[in-house]
């Protein structure tokens, strides 16, 4: 099977503006999670969804947001971009029903904010 | 609220010499636990992961860890280190009250010496 992929690899923007991260999971999985990964605080959770809902949401801004599609495809949207946002950005997909279930990585999106 | 310590920042072995990567959990409940490898500028690799049964378990790359109770820890180990190994390490806690929300570690950064 194809493992996660997210588009684009690298993204550059300046402050201000709004950017939107894709991911693609696992053929079959239902759940995708998002991480931002910075040299300063790590990987910290930012949300899951699965069945196209948001079933579990981490503590960052509402500028942070995100949807899911039928086809379990995901997006990831930043509004109003601060110099902190600058991160690699991590999606994971996993089989996921009610319980703890593996996660798998993408490569991430490097994002930097100029 | 569930934690993990990774207390060593960074590791320096030499090629064929064994290791031990430590990771301390925080979590009153049986903890699911991961250890992932990261590479520069690539996503995680699942290298094994522990959710119930024998507390000794395989993962890929000649890697295994144990997870010890008494202790709260799910310490990594690799009996002779390659140089392809050196890389980043994270170890993992998921939690059935959290879904699928993992935390991290701040990762082990592991170098190889001839």
């Amino acid at each position: 099977k194809a493992g996660v992929t997210q588009t684009p690899r690298y993204l550059i923007k300046t402050r201000g503006q709004q950017v939107t991260l894709s991911c693609s999971p696992i053929s079959g999985h239902r759940s995708v999670s998002w991480y931002q990964q910075t040299p300063g605080q790590g990987l910290q959770f930012l949300f899951e969804y699965f069945s196209e809902t948001q079933r579990n949401k981490g503590n960052f801004p509402g500028r942070f947001s995100g949807r899911q599609f039928s086809n379990s495809r995901s997006e990831m949207n930043v509004s109003t971009l601060e110099l902190g946002d600058s991160a690699l950005y991590l999606c994971a997909s996993s089989l996921a029903g009610d319980v703890v279930d593996t996660q798998y990585f993408g490569p991430g999106t490097r994002l930097t904010v100029l | 609220a569930q934690s993990v310590t990774q207390p060593d920042i960074h590791i320096t072995v030499s090629e064929g010499a064994s290791l031990e990567l430590r990771c301390n959990y925080s979590y009153g409940a049986t903890p699911y636990l991961f250890w992932y490898v990261q590479s520069p500028g690539q996503g995680l690799q699942l290298l094994l992961k522990y959710f119930s049964g024998d507390t000794l378990v395989q993962g890929i790359k000649g890697f295994e860890a144990e997870f010890k109770r008494s202790q709260s820890s799910f310490n990594l180990r690799k009996p002779s280190v390659h140089w392809s190994d050196a890389a980043e390490y994270f170890c993992a806690v998921g939690a059935k009250s959290t879904g699928n929300q993992f935390y991290f570690g701040t990762g082990t950064s592991l170098t190889v010496i001839p």
